[in-house]
C-alpha cells in the first residue's frame, strides 16, 4: 500500500498568515494515464471531511481561492494564502491512484 | 445534491456483530466504487475496505479481513458493512463515501463496548 506522511502534525497560525502542510508519498502517485489523484480534506470539529482539492491542484466547488495545491510525484503541498477562523481543523491528503486508498495522518490547523 | 446516509451504528458487545446501511442519493450511485471509511475518536481517517461499482470487486484493510464483508445493491442505491467478531478496537465513526468524488457521509457511530 501506498504510505502518506504529512508534515507538521500541528500547525499553530495568526489570522490572516499563510499556512503550508506538505504530504508525501512513498511511491509516485503519477497513474497510468497520466493523471495524479492526490486530494486534500478539510474535517472541521464535528464535521464530516470535505473535499478541498483534487488531483493536486484543482478547487472543488464553494472552496475558496485562498486554498491551493500544488506538487508532482511524490511531494505535494496545500496552502492556505490568509487563514481565516473558520479554517480550523484537521487536514488530510489521500491518494486515489492506487487501491487501497491510503490517508496522510493528519495536520490540525489552530489559531495562535 | 448528493446524500449518503449511513444507519445502524450501536453499542456492542465484543465478539458481536452488527450491519450498517448507507443510502445513496443525488448521484449515479452504480457509476462509482464505493468505500467504508473509519475514524476512531480523536484519531485520523483510516480506510475500511471498498466494492466495484458493479460489486465484482472488494477489497479489505488488513485490520478488518476475515472479519468484516462490504457488499452494494445498485437497485436500491445501497451499500452495506457487515461487521462479525467486533472488538474494541473497532469503535469509531463510520463513513460511507467515494472519496475520489468528493463524496462522505455524515458517519454513525460503532461502539465496541461490554
Amino acid at each position: 500500500d501506498v504510505v502518506m506522511t504529512q508534515s507538521p502534525l500541528s500547525l499553530p497560525v495568526t489570522l490572516g498568515q499563510p499556512a503550508s502542510i506538505s504530504c508525501r508519498s512513498s511511491e509516485s502517485l503519477v497513474h497510468s494515464d497520466g493523471n495524479t489523484y492526490l486530494n486534500w480534506f478539510q474535517q472541521r470539529p464535528g464535521q464530516s471531511p470535505r473535499r478541498l482539492i483534487y488531483k493536486v491542484s484543482k478547487r472543488d466547488s464553494g472552496v475558496p481561492d485562498r486554498f491551493s495545491g500544488s506538487g508532482s510525484g511524490t511531494d505535494f503541498t496545500l496552502k492556505i494564502s490568509r487563514v481565516q477562523a473558520e479554517d480550523v481543523g484537521v487536514y488530510y491528503c489521500m491518494q486515489g491512484t492506487q487501491w487501497p486508498l491510503t490517508f496522510g495522518g493528519g495536520t490540525e490547523v489552530e489559531i495562535k | 445534491e448528493v446524500q449518503l446516509v449511513e444507519s445502524g451504528g450501536i453499542v456492542v458487545q465484543p465478539g458481536g456483530s452488527l450491519r450498517l446501511s448507507c443510502a445513496a442519493s443525488g448521484f449515479t450511485f452504480d457509476d462509482y466504487a464505493m468505500h467504508w471509511v473509519r475514524q476512531a475518536p480523536g484519531k485520523g481517517l483510516e480506510w475500511v475496505s471498498l466494492i466495484s461499482w458493479d460489486g465484482g470487486t472488494t477489497y479489505y484493510a488488513d485490520s478488518v479481513k476475515g472479519r468484516f464483508t462490504i457488499s452494494r445493491d445498485n437497485s436500491k442505491n445501497s451499500l452495506f458493512l457487515q461487521m462479525n467478531s467486533l472488538r474494541a478496537e473497532d469503535t469509531a465513526f463510520y463513513y460511507c463515501a467515494a472519496p475520489e468524488e468528493g463524496y462522505w457521509g455524515q458517519g454513525t457511530l460503532v461502539t465496541v463496548s461490554s
